[in-house]
């Protein structure tokens, strides 16, 4: 079984610029979160879909946005980039939504670099 | 607002010795807590986690404890191996479907 993959695994882009980032769940698994995990710190959530729909949002500027498609796969696009967009950005799936959490699998990530 | 607390943000130990980690969430309708690995340059991986339904749970030298009354939970490695090395992270769900993540703990387990 493939566990979580995502592409590019590494980006340079310049500010102004925009991006996409794809993410492919574990086979079954309905439920995509993107995460921003920037040098030093922890995740910091961006979305979460299931079901091909909007589930959750952090607090990210309205820039960023998502979506999901009908085989799961999810793509997250980054618009007008900025210097403070340099991160490892981590896509993750799990099997369930609602309130019964279950594991989280996390992919690879794309190593965001703004110039 | 929604964050999770964790302490301490390094920590050192002796190969052998015991090493624990804190956090403390804030919504208290979370009911679910994992802990995740993190080794440089690498994507975070689940150790353990825990369900509001049970206060403790363990996995060979890794357990983890939970106080729903007080709203921490604990991760804590015994027998500590230099392989243990790396940046710990924990978890909660804060209102709905968001994961939200402590700051880390970077552990050195000295040979």
């Amino acid at each position: 079984d493939a566990g979580v993959t995502q592409s590019p695994t590494h980006l340079i882009k310049t500010r102004g610029q925009h991006v996409t980032l794809r993410c492919s769940p574990i086979s079954g698994h309905k439920s995509v979160s993107w995460y921003q995990q920037v040098l030093g710190q922890g995740p910091q959530f961006i979305f979460q879909y299931y079901e091909k729909e909007e589930r959750g949002r952090g607090n990210f500027p309205d820039r960023f946005s998502a979506r999901q498609f009908p085989n799961y796969s999810s793509e997250l696009n980054v618009n007008a980039l900025l210097l403070g967009d340099s991160a490892l950005y981590l896509c993750a799936s799990s099997s369930a939504s609602g309130r019964a959490h279950n594991e989280q699998f996390f992919g690879p990530g794309t190593r965001l670099t703004v110039l | 607002g929604e964050n999770v607390e964790q302490h301490p943000s390094t920590l050192s130990v002796q190969e052998g010795d015991s090493a624990v980690i804190k956090c403390t969430y804030s919504d208290s309708a979370s009911n679910y807590f994992p802990w995740y690995k993190q080794e440089l340059g690498k994507r975070p991986q689940l150790i353990i986690d825990i369900r509001s339904n049970v206060g403790e749970k363990k996995d060979q030298r890794i357990a983890v404890t939970l106080n729903k009354t007080a709203k921490h939970f604990s991760l804590h490695i015994t027998e500590t191996q230099p392989e243990d090395s790396a940046v710990y992270f924990c978890a909660a769900p804060v209102t709905g479907n968001q994961f939200y993540f402590g700051t880390g703990t970077s552990l050195t387990v000295i040979p």
